[in-house]
Formats: C-alpha cells, structure tokens, sequence
C-alpha cells in the first residue's frame, strides 16, 4: 500500500512569490491535514480537509490556503512569500471514519521550502 | 487557544539510561497520541491512549493517560541509540465544529542518546 506522497520534496523560492504543494494520501483515506514545520514552533496545524471541505482551520493568515480534490488529493497554496515561511511543510492523511475522529495521522516525507 | 505543553524540549543520556517525555493541557482532552521522528524523517505514529488512567505498553516504551485526561508522558526504559529523535505527543480536544476533534501537537522532546 502506497504512503502518502508529497511533492515536491524540496523547492526555493523569493520572497513575494507563490508556491503550491501537493499531497497524496493513502488511497482510501478521506480526511488530509496539512502541517508547518520549524524548528522553534514544532509542528502548526495549518488545515484540515474533509471530502473536499475545509474542516478545521489553524492560526495562520489568509495567504495560506489549500483545497481538496474529489479523489482526496489536496494541495496548499502560499501567496507573497515571506522569509518565515521557509520551513517543512508536512501532509498527513487519515481514516477518519465517523466521528469523534480517532484515527491515527500518516505524515508524509514533506515539502521543504526555502524562501530567499 | 488551545496548547499542549510538552517538557523537557531536549534531553541528552547515556546508552542504558531511562527517559521520560511529558505532556500537559490546562484543558481536557479526548484522546492523546504519542509520534516519533528520526532526524531527517516525517513523524510516525506510535500509540494512543483514549481512557482516564490508561496504561499501555510497546516493548521499552511506556505511555500513560492522567486520570484527568489533561497530561500524559511517554517513558523509555534503557535507551539504545535507535530511540534518538523527537517524540511528540498530539492531544485531541473536544468537538471543534464541521465534524471535526482537533489534534494539537506539543513542540516534541528531542532524545539524543550516547553511546
């Protein structure tokens, strides 16, 4: 069973620019989380997507944004790059069967991004 | 908002030696669980605890759930040098709306071992 794949795996950027990144989950799996990863803040929720709809929303501004596909593949945008935005960008998808979600997280490899 | 506190944020011993992690939320939480990441990698999951008091064991490894459900520690009995990484633990608060249970990730332990 294939994991859950992100691509791509490293980019760098200029500030200003936009950058999307994309996750695959596990193949039936329907819930995708999207997470920030530095080495001063841990790991931040940014999102959380649900059979296409956006779930839960973490503590970050309106220039990170992402969406979920029918087939669960989603993708996260980041608009005006700002230096702290460099970081592992982390993807990780869920069972989430029914509710209270109790499902454990698959993380995958990550996207690291480096804005100059 | 909601924040999981996670104690000692690095922690240095000697091959053999034990270690212990621990977690606390000034709120109740649903269900804990508890990822390891190896330098380098992506976080893997490794347990979780879902009941007041619960105790479960992996091998050396040791989780327990406060009777409260608000803290939790992960206890690693002689260290060998594949525990080295950051272990996390990930609370899930009550009913956040839209059908979903937040999860929240402390800021990790970082475990080096000496050998």
């Amino acid at each position: 069973k294939a994991g859950v794949t992100q691509t791509p795996r490293y980019l760098i950027k200029t500030r200003g620019q936009q950058v999307t990144l994309s996750c695959s989950p596990i193949s039936g799996h329907r819930s995708v989380s999207w997470y920030q990863q530095t080495p001063g803040q841990g790991l931040q929720f940014l999102f959380e997507y649900f059979s296409e709809t956006q779930r839960n929303k973490g503590n970050f501004p309106g220039r990170f944004s992402g969406r979920q596909f029918s087939n669960s593949r989603s993708e996260m945008n980041v608009s005006t790059l700002e230096l702290g935005d460099s970081a592992l960008y982390l993807c990780a998808s869920s069972l989430a069967q029914g509710a209270p979600d109790t499902g454990e997280l698959f993380f995958g490899e990550g996207s690291r991004l480096t804005v100059l | 908002g909601q924040q999981v506190m996670q104690i000692p944020q690095y922690q240095h011993v000697q091959e053999g030696e034990d270690f212990t992690t621990y977690c606390n939320s000034s709120t109740t939480l649903s269900n804990i669980q508890w990822y390891k990441q190896r330098p380098g990698g992506h976080p893997v999951f490794l347990i979780q605890l879902v009941k007041s008091g619960e105790v479960k064991k992996q091998k050396r490894l040791t989780f327990q759930f406060g009777e409260a459900k608000k803290n939790s520690s992960l206890h690693i009995t002689a260290t060998q040098t594949t525990d080295v990484g950051t272990y996390f633990c990930a609370g899930r608060y009550a009913y956040s709306g839209a059908g979903s249970y937040q999860l929240t990730f402390g800021k990790g332990t970082k475990l080096s071992v000496i050998p």
